[in-house]
């Protein structure tokens, strides 16, 4: 399996730009994860979802972050508009409802916006 | 306040040599704790994984040590390599939802030669 596919990998953008970071979770996996990493907080959990289904989103700073997850193997985080402060390598991850729960990250989208 | 502390933020060692990353919570109860090692560039990658009744959980050079009781685990790195440079990270998940993962802020190792 090829793990989980971030796209794109690199993003650099203007101040109120749309963004939209993609993902293709584990083929078999039930759930998926957004997570945000910033040097001054660490890894974040964004928002969750179980079988395409959102679970958490409390995680999301506010309304200018959306996520979808039309099927069970392609999910997308939007930021609309972007803002310098969203600047941050943000993960996608995966995991199946085994007896571990052990999930499996992406590679990453660092984002800068300008 | 972060559930997760981490200690040192940063450690740099010689190759070949021992060292010991520590981790005290203040979530409780919990379910499981787990460290990750993040490569630069890279996702973070799953090490060990302990429940809340284990003491200890090896995976090759890896060690992890658990004290419920304290409330503190470490990760011991027995000769260290130059690919053990990365910031590992002590994840701990409360019982009620194993998607609520409670994060440190990383310890960043480096290795040199």
């Amino acid at each position: 399996d090829a793990g989980v596919i971030q796209s794109p990998r690199h993003e650099v953008t203007e101040m109120g730009q749309e963004v939209t970071l993609r993902c293709k979770p584990i083929s078999g996996h039930n759930s998926l994860f957004w997570y945000r990493q910033t040097m001054m907080r660490g890894l974040e959990l964004l928002i969750y979802f179980n079988n395409n289904v959102p679970i958490d989103d409390s995680g999301m700073p506010e309304d200018r972050f959306s996520a979808k997850m039309p099927n069970a193997s392609f999910s997308t985080l939007k930021i609309q508009p972007s803002e310098p402060r969203d600047s941050a390598v943000y993960f996608c991850a995966s995991s199946d409802r085994d007896s571990t729960y052990t999930q499996y990250f992406g590679p990453g989208t660092r984002l800068t916006v300008l | 306040k972060n559930q997760v502390e981490q200690s040192p933020q940063s450690l740099i060692i010689l190759e070949g040599k021992n060292c010991t990353l520590q981790c005290n919570y203040t979530v409780s109860p919990f379910s499981n704790l787990r460290w990750y090692k993040q490569d630069t560039g890279r996702g973070p990658v799953s090490l060990t994984i302990m429940t809340f009744s284990e003491n200890t959980k090896s995976n090759g050079r890896y060690t992890a040590t658990l004290d419920a009781d304290t409330k503190q685990s470490s990760l011991h790195i027995t000769a260290s390599q130059l690919s053990d440079s990365a910031s590992y990270i002590c994840v701990v998940i409360p019982p009620y939802n194993n998607n609520d993962m409670r994060f440190g802020a990383g310890t960043r190792l480096t290795v040199k030669p």
